[in-house]
């Protein structure tokens, strides 16, 4: 039984092109949570998603950023016009219900914006 | 503004001997939480929880002590092993989104 896959697992980008993060849950979850981790920082929220539904988006910064997890395919998150700070580890977890303890995270993806 | 505090960077400790990681919280609503260890290059992994409910919560040789009126919880290892050097994340999963510290690195050495 696969874990929670991202890919890529490193990414570089210019500034000002895009980036798109893939994860695939774990089988048979449902539930998708994208975290960001700056240098020498813990962890924060980005974003809670269901199939084909945006829960809660609360940590997502207004502009250039987006997520979705269509019905079919992984969840997407999609950095437009990206800028040096936009480079961090992004993370993605997937449970099966709402409780965080049941939640898997995957290895992540390295952004790197040059 | 951080609501959970990992105040020790980093925490040295010899093989088989015990490791005490530390976790402070500022929001006297949050009632349930969570260790995760982190690998580099890797997700976090999750290792133990407690709920406000209690106030010491055990797994093999991992104890989380939780002391709600100082709103702090710490995490046992004993006895520490080289395989547990890693980041250990405090965090608070009440509701949906979990609200990482920012971590401690643990270094044992044989």
């Amino acid at each position: 039984n696969a874990g929670v896959m991202q890919n890529p697992r490193h990414l570089v980008r210019r500034r000002g092109q895009e980036a798109r993060l893939r994860c695939s849950p774990m089988k048979g979850h449902s539930h998708v949570y994208w975290y960001r981790q700056l240098p020498e920082e813990g962890l924060k929220f980005m974003v809670y998603l269901q199939k084909e539904n945006i829960i809660d988006e609360s940590g997502m910064p207004k502009e250039r950023f987006s997520a979705e997890f269509p019905k079919e395919g992984p969840s997407i998150l999609r950095i437009q016009q990206v800028v040096r700070g936009d480079s961090a580890a992004y993370f993605c977890a997937s449970s099966l219900g709402r409780k965080n303890t049941e939640a898997f995270f995957g290895q992540g993806t390295r952004l790197t914006v040059v | 503004d951080q609501q959970v505090k990992q105040n020790s960077p980093s925490l040295s400790v010899q093989e088989g001997r015990i490791s005490i990681l530390n976790c402070d919280y500022t929001n006297s609503m949050f009632d349930y939480f969570l260790w995760y260890k982190k690998y580099p290059a890797e997700g976090p992994t999750f290792l133990i929880s407690i709920s406000s409910i209690k106030d010491k919560n055990e797994d093999g040789r991992f104890t989380v002590f939780l002391n709600k009126s100082a709103k702090h919880l710490s995490l046992h290892i004993v006895p520490s092993q080289p395989g547990d050097s890693a980041v250990y994340f405090c965090a608070e999963g009440g509701s949906e989104k979990l609200v990482f510290g920012k971590g401690t690195k643990l270094t044992v050495n044989p």
